[in-house]
């Protein structure tokens, strides 16, 4: 079965400064790797995926993530951080053999401070 | 707004009661999925429909919970005899294929 781990509960960075959120993954064969990010009584919304292809992905409001086969993480990026950027952030793995479910990690608090 | 959507957003009720889920998918999208989280917790699926057929169905969805999609456009899940346990956030979630799913705002559950 595939799951992910984010082994921080929060992520403190100053605004300007630049961004990481780790997270770990597990799954049978080649994954499907996702990015979703969460504001207050609001829905995940999708920031970026890796599917195939280059390992450093590009996605919404200047967030990228790179994926590294050999350490199966998929660590999110930001080069300088916003106080908007204050959010819950979860990274997500599926399998590529027809299971369609998402395995969420249990999310990562990010507190940017002006 | 052409997202997905849910109804109620909030729901109150009392344990023993049944209580009924909308999701709206967005329109051109043949998958619908739905979650459950809660606190501190990431979303966990729950079932999987493609088109009105339900493929896909996790153990998390004990004997009280149904779901249906009916023509294959909106869907309903449905709680029967309501447990304290059972309050949590309900994710509805719409695909067009495999990849990145787009989420509702959810329905917060509350049982007393």
């Amino acid at each position: 079965a595939q799951s992910v781990a984010q082994p921080e509960d929060q992520v403190n960075v100053a605004e300007g400064n630049p961004l990481t959120v780790k997270c770990t993954y597990s799954v049978s064969g080649n994954p499907y790797l996702f990015w979703y990010v969460q504001y207050p009584n609001r829905g995940l919304q999708f920031l970026l995926k890796y599917i195939t292809g280059d390992n450093l992905v590009k996605g919404s409001y200047g967030f990228e993530a790179e994926f590294n086969k050999s350490q199966t993480s998929f660590h999110l990026k930001k080069p300088s951080a916003l106080v908007s950027d204050s959010a819950l952030y979860f990274c997500a793995v599926r399998d590529i053999y027809g299971n369609n479910r998402l395995a969420f990690g249990k999310g990562n608090q990010v507190v940017v401070i002006p | 707004d052409t997202g997905v959507s849910q109804n109620p957003r909030h729901k109150i009720t009392k344990r023993g009661q049944n209580v009924t889920f909308r999701c709206d998918p967005i329109s051109e999208h043949n998958r619908l999925y739905w979650y459950r989280q809660t606190l501190g917790q990431g979303p966990e699926f729950l079932t999987y429909f493609q088109n009105e057929a339900q493929l896909e169905k996790s153990r998390l969805l004990s004997d009280r919970f149904s779901a249906e999609r009916p023509k294959g456009s909106f869907s309903t899940l449905e709680i029967q005899r309501t447990e304290q346990g059972d309050s949590a956030m309900y994710l509805c979630a719409s695909s067009s294929n495999a990849e990145e799913q787009y989420f509702g705002p959810g329905t917060r559950l509350t049982v007393t």
